[in-house]
């Protein structure tokens, strides 16, 4: 079965730095998808970013971006320019390409603090 | 667009007590999913639905049941709460795009005493 693991459970940044938020997963899959989605204290999740394992060129969105290490196993988020609207609880996720269901394994989560 | 909705957004029951969480989409998708989560934990499949009439267990479905009443909605009902069903259960549905990624309702924190 395919994991996920984020090994940090808490994470802290100051206003307008940079931060890398790690995760490793585990799967014998050579086609998947990553996602990176965000909680924060009003509890919506909220999709940030995806990545498919094919493209071999890192998803970017405005100040997030990923460094995927297919190899390695390895999908960490980098935020940039950080804001204090970033502080909150972010998962990483994993699915495989096909199945008949597109279920999502999940990481425990690390928690954002952003300070001023 | 509404998105995904559900209701109710809180909830106390007591042990042994029953409800129904109710799910609905706007977004035409066919698949539908519920989810658990727990402290310190990501979320956890419970059950989901590929398209209108079928449904399939997830990691944890133990002490639930769901229906996929029509393509919008789908509903998790606790016959006989417990409570280690405490927990914060999200619905989600998926999009038909390349990624077919998962939107997410606001959740419902459920207590049960």
């Amino acid at each position: 079965a395919q994991t996920v693991t984020q090994s940090q459970p808490e994470m802290s940044v100051q206003e307008a730095e940079t931060v890398t938020l790690s995760c490793t997963y585990d799967t014998s899959e050579s086609d998947y998808y990553l996602f990176w989605y965000k909680q924060p204290p009003s509890r919506q999740m909220i999709l940030v970013i995806r990545q498919e394992a094919y493209k071999q060129q890192n998803a970017t969105e405005n100040r997030f971006s990923v460094n995927f290490q297919k190899a390695a196993k390895s999908f960490s988020l980098k935020i940039s320019d950080s804001q204090l609207g970033d502080a909150a609880m972010y998962f990483c996720a994993y699915r495989d390409s096909g199945g008949s269901n597109y279920k999502l394994t999940f990481g425990k989560g690390t928690l954002l603090t952003v300070n001023p | 667009n509404a998105g995904v909705t559900q209701t109710p957004k809180f909830q106390v029951l007591k042990t042994g007590q029953s409800m129904t969480l109710q799910c609905a989409q706007d977004m035409n998708h066919n698949s539908m999913y519920w989810y658990r989560q727990d402290p310190g934990m990501g979320l956890r499949l419970i059950y989901y639905s590929a398209s209108e009439g079928t449904t399939d267990k997830g990691e944890v479905p133990n002490g639930y049941n769901v229906s996929r009443l029509n393509k919008r909605e789908f509903s998790l009902r606790l016959e006989s709460a417990a409570p280690s069903q405490t927990s914060v259960y999200f619905c989600a549905s998926k999009g038909e795009n390349s990624y077919n990624e998962q939107f997410f309702g606001p959740g419902t924190r459920l207590t049960v005493l």
